[in-house]
């Protein structure tokens, strides 16, 4: 059974960081690429990151760039997102998701984390 | 603004047939493939339609999946009361070279 577990999340102060981990098991994690996907309170979905099987293609959304990195660790089955710079717009549950694809440019999510919660405030 | 246009809401009657549209552009639904997503409040997303009209294992027949030109469809049939969620398109956008979604549609099965 495939199952992704998120971690990392919490209070945090405006312009603090924060890194959320994802652990994945019951599928052969380097088969497949990986994002992350969030949903604002009251709001809907919204794409974070995505990175490739072997990492060598990453991409960020326009609302994070500069400010979150993505990578993961194959040999330890992990996702991470370092979050830096937080703003009170970055406030959501975020989900660890698993592409139906191992590369980028195509991609369905097959595969949802239950999500952990970012919350930024002073 | 999501870049992809879903109805923010439909409703019907329990048995009934719904359609819910999705409409995006060239740089997007129009050269890659569209998904939808199922949401409950309170639970994680979960896969209905992939590559436009695929249905995972264990996704009823009565969920179906189109896509033409600009424009992708989510039709679902025999609607049931437990039908009542949230659902989303997705595809990729060429431009951006990242993922987008709609913004999701409530269903009320009346």
């Amino acid at each position: 059974e495939v199952q992704l577990v998120e971690s990392g999340g919490g209070l945090v102060q405006p312009g603090r960081s924060l890194r959320l981990s994802c652990a994945a098991s019951g599928f052969t994690f380097d088969d497949f690429a990986m994002h992350w996907v969030r949903q604002p309170p009251g709001k809907g979905l919204e794409w974070v990151s995505g990175i490739s099987w072997n990492s060598g293609t990453i991409r960020y959304a326009d609302s994070v760039k500069g400010r979150f990195t993505i990578s993961r660790d194959n040999a330890k089955n992990s996702l991470y997102l370092q979050m830096n710079s937080l703003r009170a717009e970055d406030m959501a549950l975020y989900y660890c998701v698993r592409s139906g694809y191992y590369y980028l440019a195509q991609f369905y999510f097959d595969s949802w984390g239950q999500g952990t919660l970012v919350t930024v405030s002073s | 603004q999501s870049v992809l246009t879903q109805p923010p809401s439909v409703s019907a009657a329990p048995g009934q047939k719904v359609s819910i549209s999705c409409s995006g552009s060239s740089t997007n639904i129009e050269h890659n493939y569209v998904s939808w997503y199922q949401h409950f409040p309170g639970s994680a997303p979960k896969l209905l339609i992939y590559d436009n009209n695929k249905r995972p294992s264990g996704i009823p027949d009565r969920f179906s999946g189109s896509k033409s030109g600009t424009s992708a469809t989510l039709d679902i049939t025999g609607l049931q009361t437990g039908d009542e969620a949230d659902y989303y398109c997705g595809t990729w956008e060429s431009l951006l070279s990242g993922v987008i979604f709609g913004g999701g549609t409530k269903l009320t099965v009346l």
